[in-house]
């Protein structure tokens, strides 16, 4: 079965740079989920977005921005790196639906800011 | 406001031991989802289980158990005769059954399992 793709893998930037993380969801879930996960640490919601539209914030520094196009691909757009932006970037998908919505990972984007 | 405990932070044992993983949870909901995922040390988080809140039962797959308990606010996690291939980072995470916006998953800080040869 098709999981959530994430691309690129791994990503090393400057500080002071921009970085752009692509993710493709599950077919047909209606839901796509950021998370960003420090090392060591457990993975802290970023932002969610539900049929294109922003459902939900978390903890996403306002230098980072996210949008779903109509193909229902989303991306997360991160300007003036900072050395503490280096972690791994989660993208999730889910249906909203009551009783199908496990949140499926993919395999995250290491970000390595130097 | 949701909160998830796993109080054990690394747990060592020796291969084809019995293993449980403790997870502990607060909400205020009445009607939640519950979930293990497994993070390898390749990275990647792996869906093992989600439990519905009104779904008492305990579940057995393969070499892996879930004991959830709404009393006790609980919902360990078992590996029976560990292999090494178990080794790795194990979350418990919460998220609402329903509510306005907040569908995201609530995570514990992780229980890092190393199954030793």
């Amino acid at each position: 079965a098709a999981g959530v793709i994430q691309s690129p893998r791994h990503l090393i930037k400057e500080k002071r740079e921009t970085a752009t993380l692509k993710c493709y969801p599950i077919p047909r879930h209606d839901t796509v989920y950021w998370y960003q996960q420090g090392p060591g640490q457990d993975p802290q919601f970023l932002i969610s977005f539900y049929e294109k539209m922003q459902s939900d914030k978390g903890s996403i520094p306002d230098r980072f921005s996210a949008q779903q196009f109509s193909d229902y691909h989303s991306e997360l757009n991160m300007s003036s790196l900072e050395l503490g932006d280096s972690a791994l970037y989660f993208c999730a998908s889910s249906y909203r639906d009551r009783g199908r919505n496990t949140i499926y990972f993919g395999e995250g984007s290491w970000l390595t800011v130097v | 406001a949701q909160k998830v405990t796993q109080a054990q932070t690394e747990i060592s044992v020796v291969e084809k031991e019995d293993v449980t993983l403790d997870c502990v949870y607060e909400t205020r909901d009445t009607t939640y989802y519950l979930f293990w995922y497994k993070q390898p040390p390749s990275g990647e988080l792996v869906f093992l289980i989600r439990r519905n809140s009104f779904d008492e039962q305990n579940e057995i797959s393969g070499r892996y158990s879930w004991n959830f308990q709404k009393s006790t606010s609980s919902f360990n996690f078992t590996i029976t005769a560990s292999q090494v291939v178990d080794s790795a980072v194990y979350f418990c995470a919460l998220r609402p059954y329903s509510g306005a916006g907040s569908y995201q998953l609530t995570f514990g800080k992780g229980t890092k399992l190393s199954v030793i040869p």
